[in-house]
C-alpha cells in the first residue's frame, strides 16, 4: 500500500534561519507531488508541484524553494526564513494530474519567531 | 483560472441533523475532490468524483457538471464529524495543479 511521510512534524525557527522539510512517498512510482501551505484560519495555498525528478513548478513567488532529487522525495527549503513563513505545510501526492485521489502527509507546523 | 467557492464558511449543527456543504467552480473540471481536515491538521481524502454521486457510510457527494456545482451531505451527523471540509478541483486546463476552496468549518454539538 502507498504511504506518505513528512517531517519534522513541528518546527520552531528564528527569523533568518534555514528550513528543510522533507516528504517521501512509498509504494508508488512517478507520483505527482505537491507542497501546500495553510496559514492560520486560511485555505490551502499551493506552493510547488512536481511531475517528475528535477521538475519543479512554482506557484507563488517567495523565499521558498523545492527540489525533487529522487522520484519519491520532495523537499521544501528556505535559506532565510521570514515571519510570514509561519504556517502549516502539507505534502501531498496523486497518481494522475488532477484526476487521481489525493493523499496527504501528516503536515509540518512551522513557527518562525 | 478556476475559482472554487464553498458555502457556508462555518456551520454548527446538532447531533443527528442532515448537513449539506456546497462547492461551486467556474471552469470545467476533470475531477472534484472532497477532503476532511481534523483539528490536528491532518487531511484525508473523502471523495473524488467527476460525475453523478458517491456514497461512503453516512457521507454522500454529488456533482452537477452542467451547473458546476458539488455538494457534500452528512446524514445523522455526529460530534466526531466536526472538522473542516474542503473541496478541490483538478481542472481540465490546470495541468498538475489543484485549486482549493477555503473550507467549511463544521461543528456538530451533542
Amino acid at each position: 500500500s502507498q504511504t506518505i511521510h513528512q517531517w519534522p512534524a513541528t518546527l520552531v525557527q528564528p527569523v533568518g534561519s534555514p528550513l528543510s522539510l522533507e516528504c517521501t512517498v512509498e509504494g508508488t512510482s512517478n507520483p505527482n507531488l505537491y507542497w501546500y501551505r495553510q496559514a492560520a484560519g486560511r485555505g490551502l495555498q499551493l506552493l510547488f508541484y512536481s511531475v517528475g525528478i528535477g521538475q519543479i513548478s512554482s506557484e507563488v513567488p517567495q523565499n521558498l524553494s523545492a527540489s525533487r532529487p529522487q522520484d519519491r522525495q520532495f523537499i521544501l527549503s528556505s535559506k532565510k526564513l521570514l515571519l510570514s513563513d509561519s504556517g502549516f505545510y502539507l505534502c501531498a501526492w496523486t497518481r494522475l494530474a488532477g484526476t487521481g485521489e489525493l493523499f496527504f502527509g501528516e503536515g509540518s507546523r512551522l513557527t518562525v519567531l | 483560472k478556476n475559482e472554487v467557492e464553498q458555502s457556508p464558511q462555518n456551520l454548527t449543527a446538532q447531533e443527528g441533523e442532515f448537513i449539506t456543504i456546497n462547492c461551486s467552480y467556474s471552469v470545467g473540471i476533470s475531477a472534484l475532490h472532497w477532503l476532511q481536515q481534523h483539528p490536528g491538521g491532518g487531511i484525508v481524502s473523502l471523495f473524488m468524483l467527476s460525475s453523478g454521486k458517491k456514497k461512503h457510510g453516512r457521507l454522500i457527494a454529488t456533482i452537477n457538471i452542467q451547473e458546476k456545482h458539488s455538494s457534500l451531505h452528512i446524514t445523522a451527523s455526529h460530534p466526531r464529524d466536526s472538522a473542516v471540509y474542503i473541496c478541490a478541483e483538478g481542472g481540465e486546463t490546470s495541468g498538475s495543479r489543484l485549486t482549493f476552496g477555503e473550507g467549511t468549518q463544521l461543528t456538530v454539538n451533542p
